[in-house]
C-alpha cells in the first residue's frame, strides 16, 4: 500500500463545475498537508495547506480534512480551464523531520 | 520559481558518467531537497538537507550522492548514470515563515543514454 494514494484520472470536468480531488493516507500520525498544482512541463507550486479536521477555504479553492478516516479532499469551486493541470496531494508524515511524501497525481482538465 | 535556481535545465549524458545537478538558493532556507519525477511515481525524495553539511537519504538514494557546503547551495550527484535515473529533478526549500511547504525550483530534465 502506497503511504499517500490519488485516484490518477484523468478527471474531466465542465467550466463553472466543482472539481473533486481526493486522497488517502497510510500515517495515523500526520499532521501536515498540502495541495500542489502542476501545470505540463513546469514545477509544482503550493495552492494549500491543512492542518486540523475540517475546511479550510481560499478563494474557489477548498481543502477538507479528515484524520479519522484518514483523507484529504480539495474542491475547486467555478472550474476554469486554467485550472486544468495535475494535482498533487503531499504529507508529512509522523517521524519525518520536513520532509513531505507526494501521491502520483490527479490529472484535471476542465472542458471549456 | 523565486529565489531557487536549477542548474542545468536539460543534460544528456551517456550511461557510466558521473552527473552533477546543483540547487542554488538566496532565501536563506535551512531544509533543501531532491525530488526525481516519472511518470506514475509521482515525486520521490532522493536526499534531503538540514543544515551545512547535514543530510540524510530519501526513498530512492541508491545510485546518488548530496553534498551541501553553503546554505544557499545543495549538489546532487549521480555517481555512474544509468538509464533508469532519466528523469526530471526538482530541488525544492522549506523553513520559511508560516506553513512548511515547499518551493519548488523549476526542474531539470536529465536524459541518461
Amino acid at each position: 500500500q502506497k503511504e499517500v494514494e490519488q485516484n490518477s484520472g484523468p478527471l474531466s470536468v465542465p467550466e463553472g463545475a466543482i472539481a473533486s480531488l481526493n486522497c488517502t493516507y497510510s500515517d495515523r500520525g500526520s499532521q501536515s498537508f498540502f495541495w500542489y498544482r502542476q501545470y505540463s512541463g513546469k514545477s509544482p507550486e503550493l495552492i494549500m495547506s491543512i492542518y486540523s479536521n475540517g475546511d479550510k477555504e481560499d478563494g474557489r479553492f477548498t481543502a477538507q480534512l479528515n484524520k479519522a478516516s484518514q483523507y484529504v479532499s480539495l474542491l475547486i469551486r467555478d472550474s476554469q480551464p486554467s485550472d486544468s493541470a495535475t494535482y498533487l496531494c503531499a504529507v508529512r508524515l509522523s517521524g519525518s523531520a520536513r520532509q513531505l511524501t507526494f501521491g502520483s497525481g490527479t490529472q484535471l482538465t476542465v472542458l471549456p | 520559481d523565486a529565489g531557487i535556481t536549477q542548474s542545468p535545465r536539460h543534460k544528456v549524458t551517456e550511461t557510466g558518467t558521473p552527473v552533477t545537478l546543483r540547487c542554488h538558493q538566496t532565501e536563506n532556507h535551512r531544509y533543501m531537497y531532491w525530488y526525481r519525477q516519472d511518470p506514475g511515481h509521482g515525486l520521490r525524495l532522493i536526499h534531503y538537507s538540514y543544515g551545512v553539511k547535514d543530510t540524510d537519504k530519501g526513498e530512492v538514494s541508491d545510485g546518488y550522492s548530496v553534498s551541501r557546503s553553503k546554505t544557499e547551495d545543495f549538489l546532487l550527484t549521480l555517481e555512474s548514470a544509468t538509464s533508469s535515473q532519466t528523469s526530471v529533478y526538482f530541488c525544492a526549500i522549506s523553513g520559511g515563515q508560516g506553513a512548511d511547504g515547499y518551493t519548488f525550483g523549476s526542474g531539470t530534465r536529465l536524459t541518461v543514454v
